[in-house]
């Protein structure tokens, strides 16, 4: 099956920064979402970009799909950002069956 | 619109019991699916279903029972718990195959 690949791992920031987190897939894909599980648990679902670029706020997200990598850009970082961000994507065509990245865990600390 | 619902949030089960954790949506999408989530893991694909009366496995299906009667209610059916499956599960649903799947709180399982 396809392969996703986060990174990093683990990313601490003071409040104000900016980031990038990257996401990594092993084949092409007709879908690919991002999420975030804030540190309740909760899995809010931040873009569905399987191509392109998208913008909300201070979030944005670009996919370059030719090339295999998608790219969560998080700018003034807030202390709420903290928490896993997911990247999942599917190649089947069937929306429900989304291959989860292992995350990205951000703490973003005053 | 309630979203995706889940019951229990918590539950703690003995080897061998079994039991069906609940997911309802109101928001008439065709997608559901059920994951599982594990400490440092990303979430694996359990079972979902394309429609009523249609379901398939997922990555992880061994253990787990679903069937989908409705639109709106997605089950999913542990038949002899084991310690093995003490882990969190989300349900999700989407509109269809290229629209963002919307996620309910979580069961938190425990299995002793």
């Amino acid at each position: 099956g396809i392969q996703v690949e986060q990174s990093p791992p683990d990313l601490i920031l003071q409040e104000g920064a900016n980031s990038t987190l990257r996401c990594n897939f092993s084949d092409s894909v007709n879908n690919l979402q991002w999420f975030h599980q804030n540190p309740w648990g909760q899995l809010i679902n931040l873009f569905y970009i399987p191509s392109g670029t998208k913008q909300n706020g201070r979030l944005s997200a670009t996919t370059v799909a030719t090339e295999r990598y998608s790219l969560l850009y998080i700018s003034s970082s807030q202390t709420t950002d903290s928490g896993v961000y997911f990247c999942a994507v599917d190649n089947t065509g069937t929306a429900s069956k989304l291959t989860f990245g292992t995350g990205t865990r951000l703490q973003v600390t005053l | 619109n309630a979203g995706v619902t889940q019951t229990p949030k918590f539950q703690v089960l003995k080897t061998g019991q079994s039991m069906t954790l609940q997911c309802a949506q109101d928001m008439n999408h065709e997608y559901m699916s059920w994951y599982r989530q594990d400490p440092g893991m990303g979430l694996r694909l359990i079972h979902y279903s394309v429609g009523a009366g249609i379901t398939d496995q997922g990555e992880v299906p061994n253990g787990y029972n679903v069937s989908r009667s409705t639109t709106e209610d997605f089950p999913l059916r542990l038949l002899s718990a084991a310690p093995s499956q003490t882990s969190v599960y989300f349900c999700a649903s989407s509109y269809g195959h290229y629209n963002e799947q919307f996620f309910g709180p979580g069961t938190r399982l425990t299995v002793l």
